[in-house]
C-alpha cells in the first residue's frame, strides 16, 4: 500500500479552482480519505470517498483506472489554507490507515 | 464528548533516554492508533491497539512499544532515544478500530525533542 501526492505545496489565489493530487498503490478494494490539519488545530477528517459528500466545497472521487483520489474545489478561499493528507486502508481486515506525505495548500488572497 | 487527549504536550530528552506518552481516547472508543509526524516522512503508523490488544504494528523498531489499559487508556514508550526520534507523536481512536470504516478522531500531539 502507498499513497503519493506529488506536490508538498500548492499556491492558488482566492477564488481560483484546486486539485490537490492524490495517487495510491493497493491490489484490493481501498478506502480513501482526505485529511486536513488547519494553522494550530489537530489533524480531522475532511471527507471519505465511500459518502461521496461535498465538505466545505471539496470534493473528491475515487479513480479506480487511474488509482487516483484527488482533491477539488472550484472556488480557493483564504480559509483552505492548511495541510492536506490523503489516507488509504483496505476494507477487509484489520489494517491501519496509510498517509501520502501531504500537500500544503496556501491560497493568496 | 471531550476530544483525544495526549500528555505532556512537549517533552525535552537527551539521546540515550527513555520516554513515556501518554493518551487518552475519546469516552467509548475502543481503538487508539499512534503516529509519528515528520517533516521529511509525514505520518507514519507506530502501533494501533484495540481492547488492550496490539492489532497492527508499523515499520518502527523495538525501542517503540506500547499499551492500552482497561479503560482504554493508552501508553507509548521509545527506550535508548536517537536524535531521529525528535518528532510530533500522534494519537487517534475510533470507535471500532481499523476494521470498519470508521473515523479516527486525532489528539494533539506530543511534540518530542531529542538533544
Amino acid at each position: 500500500q502507498r499513497v503519493t501526492q506529488p506536490e508538498k505545496l500548492l499556491s492558488v489565489f482566492k477564488g481560483a479552482p484546486v486539485e490537490l493530487k492524490c495517487n495510491y498503490s493497493y491490489s484490493g478494494s481501498p478506502e480513501l480519505f482526505w485529511y486536513v490539519q488547519y494553522s494550530r488545530q489537530r489533524l480531522q477528517l475532511l471527507l471519505r470517498h465511500i459518502s461521496r459528500e461535498s465538505i466545505k466545497g471539496f470534493t473528491a472521487d475515487l479513480n479506480k483506472g487511474e488509482t487516483s483520489f484527488h482533491l477539488k474545489k472550484p472556488f480557493a478561499q483564504e480559509e483552505d489554507s492548511a495541510m492536506y493528507y490523503c489516507a488509504l486502508k483496505s476494507n477487509s481486515g484489520n489494517t491501519p490507515l496509510v498517509f501520502g506525505k501531504g500537500t500544503r495548500l496556501s491560497v493568496i488572497a | 464528548k471531550a476530544g483525544v487527549t495526549q500528555t505532556p504536550r512537549y517533552l525535552i530528552k537527551t539521546r540515550g533516554q527513555q520516554v513515556t506518552l501518554s493518551c487518552s481516547p475519546i469516552s467509548g472508543h475502543r481503538s487508539v492508533s499512534w503516529y509519528q509526524q515528520t517533516p521529511g516522512q509525514g505520518l507514519q503508523f507506530l502501533f494501533e491497539y484495540f481492547s488492550e490488544t496490539q492489532r497492527n504494528k508499523g515499520n518502527f523498531p523495538g525501542r517503540f512499544s506500547g499499551r492500552q489499559f482497561s479503560n482504554s487508556r493508552s501508553e507509548m514508550n521509545v527506550s535508548t532515544l536517537e536524535l531521529g526520534d525528535s518528532a510530533l507523536y500522534l494519537c487517534a481512536s475510533s470507535s471500532q478500530g481499523t476494521g470498519g470504516s470508521n473515523e479516527q478522531f486525532f489528539g494533539p500531539g506530543t511534540r518530542l525533542t531529542v538533544l
